[in-house]
């Protein structure tokens, strides 16, 4: 079946620090790889989006790269500030038909000035 | 418009009670989802409605009946619900033909977090 693995959080650091987030995924075919955002209190936002293999995402300073030899998209900022701390979801659409978003287990990100 | 808007935001509940959820998005989207979430974990799923009529039921108990009025709106009735089924409920919605909803993804309200007393 098809699924995403995202490390655990909770991730800790400090305004200005770089930030990664690792995901890896299982599917057949070509999926589409997305990173969503959830801010406290809130609803999920997609952050970004790579379609197909050596496509990168980007947005607001956030960046990641499909990497189909790796089954991987990790997410990466080089700066982060307080206003980023969220949770981020890795998620997957598979290419076959009858796809669905199928979600990692979600990664929490704590920013502190 | 490019938001999925989701009414009420905050709902209190005695497990007697009937209540609605309510959710509209004016993008033309033809797919329609209904997700529950509890703390600290991923969005489940619940229904999906792809133009407008009911295609998938994750197997969700009958106390939660979902309705599609037209391409734009999407309910969920409740009923007789327990404690346990307090969460936030999140409406997203989706490009109704397969490659578009892998090339665009899904667009999410802000959702409902609905507590049972």
């Amino acid at each position: 079946g098809n699924s995403v693995t995202q490390m655990e959080g909770p991730v800790t650091l400090s305004e200005e620090a770089f930030l990664t987030i690792n995901c890896t995924y299982t599917a057949t075919g070509y999926p589409s790889l997305f990173w969503y955002v959830q801010y406290p209190g809130e609803g999920l936002q997609l952050l970004l989006k790579a379609t197909k293999a050596d496509d990168k995402g980007s947005n607001k300073g956030f960046e990641a790269t499909y990497r189909k030899e790796t089954t991987s998209f990790h997410l990466e900022k080089g700066s982060v500030q307080v206003s980023d701390s969220a949770v981020y979801f890795c998620a997957l659409i598979p290419s076959a038909a009858g796809n669905k978003l199928t979600f990692g287990g979600g990664t929490r990100v704590l920013v502190k000035p | 418009d490019t938001e999925v808007t989701q009414t009420p935001k905050h709902l209190v509940m005695g497990m007697t009670n009937k209540k609605s959820l309510k959710c509209e998005q004016h993008m033309g989207h033809r797919a329609m989802y209904w997700y529950k979430q509890k703390a600290k974990k991923p969005p489940e799923l619940m229904f999906v409605y792809s133009y407008e009529k009911l295609s998938i039921n994750e197997s969700v108990p009958s106390r939660f009946s979902p309705e599609c009025p037209n391409s734009s709106l999407l309910n969920l009735h409740l009923h007789a619900l327990q404690p346990e089924d307090s969460a936030l409920y999140l409406c997203a919605s989706s490009q109704g033909r397969q490659g578009n909803r892998a090339n665009y993804g899904y667009t999410f309200g802000s959702g409902t977090r609905l507590t049972v007393v």
